[in-house]
Order: structure tokens, then sequence, then C-alpha cells
């Protein structure tokens, strides 16, 4: 099974400023199967970032995802005020999928 | 707009059986795989099981395997999950998803319900 590592655990940003967030996998993820997620308070998750690197259906292009390998990104550019949440990062395309633990982004 | 709708959830005591079900609408049901996630309060997010279009191909979390059995009924446009011999520690919120495509192994999720509560506590 492979581990996602998510770091930092929470982040202080202001908005307009740009966030920057890690997933390290424990092994090579092939075929850059990962995917982040947003999740707000009472809310389901929400797809942003899929193979890597592709936006989903209706996700603003502040959003941006990189990596390959062992290490990938999440950037978001210019933080909104909406963008304060939780994100988290997903391992697919496996027999066992897995999530990552979570990065806090919250208004400094 | 993909709407999926959970139930079944409940308190239920150590030990004890549930059937989640999720009601699938506004998509092809039968073309997409599905999945289960499942979030503990104030705790991040743990994939559970998915299934594939068709039913035939079924993954599992290795906290769930043996005890958790993943199905679907495409003619009801229905993903079910049927737990057994429950712990306190399958306490969550449990989310049924859209996997983004039918591929044979669980997907990115690209449409997520609201969720349906599973207590396990004496």
């Amino acid at each position: 099974e492979i581990v996602l590592t998510q770091s930092p655990g929470s982040l202080s940003l202001s908005p307009g400023e740009r966030a920057t967030l890690s997933c390290r996998a424990s092994q090579n993820i092939s075929g850059n199967l990962l995917a982040w997620y947003q999740q707000k308070p009472g809310q389901a998750p929400r797809l942003l970032i899929y193979g890597a690197s592709n936006r989903a259906t209706g996700i603003p292009d502040r959003f941006s995802g990189g990596g390959s390998g062992t290490d990938f990104t999440l950037t978001i550019s210019r933080l909104e005020p909406e963008d304060f949440a939780v994100y988290f990062c997903q391992k697919y395309g496996v027999s066992v999928s897995t999530f990552g633990g979570g990065t806090k982004v919250d208004i400094k | 707009e993909v709407q999926l709708l959970e139930s079944g959830g409940g308190l239920v005591q150590p030990g004890g059986s549930l059937r989640l079900s999720c009601a699938a609408s506004r998509f092809t049901f039968s073309n997409y795989a599905m999945s289960w996630v499942r979030q503990a309060p104030g705790e991040g997010l743990e994939w559970v099981s998915s299934v594939d279009g068709g039913g035939h191909n079924t993954f599992y979390a290795d906290s769930v395997v043996g005890r958790f059995t993943v199905s679907r009924d495409n003619s009801k446009n229905t993903l079910y999950l049927h737990i057994n011999s429950l712990r306190a520690e399958d306490t969550a919120l449990y989310y049924c998803a859209k996997g983004r495509g039918n591929i044979a192994l669980p997907p990115a999720l690209d449409s997520w319900g609201q969720g349906t509560l599973v207590t396990v506590s004496a």
C-alpha cells in the first residue's frame, strides 16, 4: 500500500498570497495517477485535480497541480476567500487507493 | 448535475451489521465506477471500497476486508455497502462517490454525496 504524506499539516496565509501544498508518496506513482480534493467544513470533498496536473470541470485556473514519481504539489496562485479549506491528495488507479492526511489552509 | 443520495446509516452496537445505499441519478450509472469513502469525526478521508461499472471487480481497504461488501444494482441505479462485524473505529460519515470513467481499478472521484453517518457504540 502506498502511503501519502502531506505537508505542511497547516498553512496560514492571507488572501492574494500563493499557497504551495506537498504530497509525497512512499513509492513511485506510475502514470501520475494522483488527485487533489478540497473540503470545506460541513461539505463533501470536491475534485480539483486528476492525473497530477489536469483540472477537473469548473475548477478555476488559479489551481494547478504538478510533480511526478513520488513528489507532487498543488499550487493556488492567488488565494481567494473561498479557498480557505482542507486539501487532500489521493492515489488512485491501484487496487488499494489511499488518501493523504490533509493540509489545512487557513486565514492569517 | 449528478446526484448521489446516501442512506442507511445509524447507531449500531459493536458486532452489528448495516446496509448502506446510494441512489444515483442524472448520469448513466452503469458507465461509471463507484466508491465509498469514510471520514471519522474530525479526521481525514479514508478510501473504503470501489466497484467497476459492471459490478464484476471490487476493491477494499485492508481495514475492512472480510467485513464489508460493495455491490451495485444497475437496474436500480443504486450502490450498496454491506457492513458486518462493526467496530467502534468504523464510526464515520460514509460518502458515496462517482468515479471518473469506468476503469477496473479505484478511480478519482468527481462527484460526491453528502454522506450517511454510522455510529458504532454500545
